[in-house]
């Protein structure tokens, strides 16, 4: 099977930044994606990586590490509604999405 | 694009009843889809892979007489819980992948259910 693994919780202040590290082994790899999660919803695609690197988009930024096994998401001048369940999840050799279990983020003002 | 719709949001039924949700690909043609069940403050477990015309394939330990799924169109997948029963209660998520982009897949807005 799929080994996923991410923090638990975080917590941090309005304004500051938070990086969320997810780490992994699966049969295979053909991409890691982020998602958000507002308790009682579906996910809602934040972003993809599937080449080393860091990819920007806005606030957000995912970054990859395929020889490490590991990627990271961080949360730039946060905001109250970031407060929110993260996803990493890593399609591998099967193409199916296996989920880590999920790291809530809790902004404080 | 790609918005995905699940009927109803929410649903309670009595033990030993069945209850069937629907999943549908609105703007685009799902060759597949996927069932979900998320526990609170679990994450999300892949129950079964559906795709249009054929059998679905059943994670290990899901049961497939009790999770009954038909894929009958490119745009509908359905999940029946049958005889369902209190640990049975769950959020299900499914989700649709076409045939354009392999890896993404988008995802519906959920149904809870809720036995008693």
């Amino acid at each position: 099977g799929q080994n996923i693994d991410q923090p638990t919780e975080m917590t941090a202040t309005e304004g500051a930044i938070v990086q969320i590290n997810c780490t992994y082994q699966t049969s295979g790899f053909n991409g890691l994606f982020w998602y958000q999660q507002h308790a009682g919803e579906a996910p809602t695609f934040l972003s993809y990586n599937v080449l080393d690197g860091l990819e920007e988009k806005g606030r957000f930024s995912s970054f990859l590490s395929r020889s490490k096994g590991y990627s990271y998401l961080l949360l730039k001048e946060l905001q109250m509604k970031d407060s929110a369940s993260y996803l990493c999840a890593v399609i591998a050799d099967d193409y199916k999405l296996s989920f880590g279990a999920g790291t809530t983020v809790t902004v404080r003002a | 694009g790609a918005v995905v719709s699940q009927h109803p949001s929410w649903v309670i039924c009595k033990s030993g009843t069945s209850v069937k949700i629907e999943c549908r690909s609105l703007d685009f043609q799902a060759t597949t889809m996927f069932w979900y069940r998320q526990f609170p403050k679990q994450s999300l477990m892949l129950m079964a892979t559906s795709n249009e015309g054929s059998k679905a394939t059943y994670e290990q330990g899901v049961e497939k007489d009790k999770f009954l799924i038909n894929h009958a169109s490119l745009t509908l997948s359905t999940l029946t819980v049958t005889s369902a029963h209190p640990e049975d209660s769950s959020f299900y998520i499914c989700s649709a992948r076409g045939d354009r982009d392999f890896y993404e897949q988008y995802f519906g807005p959920g149904t809870r259910l809720t036995v008693t």
